[in-house]
């Protein structure tokens, strides 16, 4: 089976960087993908690894070491509307159902 | 593009009637789509697989008869709470895997949330 796991809450301030980190078991592996969710939102795409190594898309970066089943997110610059739930998530290569971690609660303050 | 479409946003019924909820896919066609429950504070929990023309896969747990979920088009997946109790009461999503462009993603739905009473 599929297990993913992150800390449970995460608290930073204006303009900071804060890193959401996720470890993962898994029977195959095909990609660490995050996921931001606001209060009564749905889930977001942010960021998708297939390989090590960093992808970079704005403000918002990921990281992912296959051979640690290992990767984090890291969020830079950050501002209030950051204030959110992410979440990690790996593909089941059979049919490509999406499991996800138990979430981080992001809170930015001021 | 790759919009899912989720009606009705939030939905009120009374204990032992039944809910459709309505995913579209606006401008692709989605051969699957999966749908999740999410409690609140929780992590959004798989609940089925439903493939265009054929029966969906659920889960480990979850009620098939309770949960009927209908894939009849390429465009179009539904899933029905029968004889909901105050129980089934959840924020409901059905997802769709983004194709071409964002690599590794899948879209949501706006989600339905549900309240039996």
């Amino acid at each position: 089976g599929q297990s993913l796991e992150q800390p449970s809450e995460v608290t930073a301030v204006e303009g900071a960087i804060v890193q959401i980190n996720c470890t993962y078991q898994t029977s195959g592996f095909y990609g660490l993908s995050w996921y931001q969710q606001h209060d009564g939102g749905a889930p977001t795409f942010l960021s998708y690894n297939a390989l090590d190594g960093l992808e970079e898309t704005g403000r918002f970066s990921s990281f992912l070491s296959r051979s640690d089943s290992y990767g984090y997110l890291l969020l830079q610059e950050l501002q209030m509307k950051d204030s959110a739930s992410y979440f990690c998530a790996v593909r089941d290569g059979q049919g490509g159902k999406l499991i996800f971690g138990q979430g981080t609660e992001l809170s930015v303050k001021p | 593009g790759a919009v899912v479409s989720q009606h009705p946003s939030r939905v009120i019924c009374k204990s032992g009637t039944s809910v459709k909820i309505e995913c579209r896919s606006l401008d692709f066609q989605a051969t699957t789509m999966f749908w999740y429950r999410q409690f609140p504070k929780k992590s959004l929990m798989l609940m089925a697989t439903s493939n265009e023309g054929s029966k969906a896969t659920y889960e480990q747990g979850v009620e098939k008869d309770k949960f009927l979920i209908n894939h009849a088009s390429l465009t179009l997946s539904t899933l029905t709470v029968t004889s909901a109790h105050p129980e089934d009461s959840s924020f409901y999503i059905c997802s769709a895997e983004i194709s071409g462009g964002r690599v590794g993603g899948y879209t949501f739905g706006s989600g339905t949330r549900l309240t039996v009473v």
